[in-house]
């Protein structure tokens, strides 16, 4: 299957700062990518989607001035989380998808942010 | 966000034993998709079915697309305690801007 990859693995920040992560697909081209968080034994909760050279979509609820996402090429995607709170703490999770995001989706093996 | 039900939402059983979980919906989805997580990482897809009716195998894993398009299921045969894990199920609709809903998980726990 494909291979999607993201980094950091595992960060520490203090309140206030910003974080970036990136989530990059390493062998085939992804024209879609998700952003999911997910919360210690729930499902995932998709946060945005974005599409290679345009704006993301965020979903109801979701702050596109905290979360901010950049897919600039067809192979990474970043999210910035901004000013960060401990409440931001989570496990973030992307997904890549291929043809418009009709493709079986791959997921990075996530990024556990600890806001202190 | 919506989500498909799933179940059951965790299962402990004796290693060698057969697993079956499975995922109902009130909408149609032109794809289903099952996926494993482990502890502190992303989740690996296991199988994906794109027909109706389909039932594909992966190894031990046996995975069908109901026929109504509405729900699905994972069977697990003589289990491992490797198999030790969160099980999703995901939807795919094509009405939806490609979004996939997910299962509530079913955690599963194998006793050697």
């Amino acid at each position: 299957g494909a291979v999607v990859s993201q980094h950091p693995s595992r960060v520490i920040c203090k309140s206030g700062t910003s974080v970036k992560i990136e989530c990059r697909s390493l062998d085939f081209q992804a024209t879609t990518m998700f952003w999911y968080r997910q919360f210690p034994k729930q499902s995932l909760m998709l946060m945005a989607t974005s599409n290679e050279g345009s704006k993301a979509t965020y979903e109801q609820g979701v702050e596109k001035d905290k979360f901010l996402i950049n897919h600039a090429s067809l192979t990474l995607s970043t999210l910035t989380v901004t000013s960060a709170h401990p409440e931001d703490s989570s496990f973030y999770i992307c997904s890549a998808s291929g043809r418009g995001g009709e493709e079986t989706q791959y997921f990075g093996p996530g990024t556990r942010l600890l806001v202190l | 966000g919506q989500q498909l039900n799933q179940s059951p939402q965790s299962m402990f059983i004796q290693e060698g034993e057969d697993v079956s979980m499975n995922c109902t919906s009130s909408s149609i989805f032109n794809t289903w998709l099952w996926y494993k997580q482990d502890p502190g990482e992303g989740p690996v897809l296991l199988i994906a079915l794109y027909k109706a009716g389909e039932l594909t195998s992966n190894g031990r894993l046996t995975a069908q697309f109901g026929i109504t398009r509405k729900d699905s299921f994972l069977n697990i045969s003589a289990s491992i305690p490797s198999d030790v894990g969160i099980y999703f199920c995901a939807g795919l609709s094509n009405n939806a801007g490609n979004m996939l809903t997910f299962g509530g998980g079913t955690r599963l726990m194998v006793k050697p």
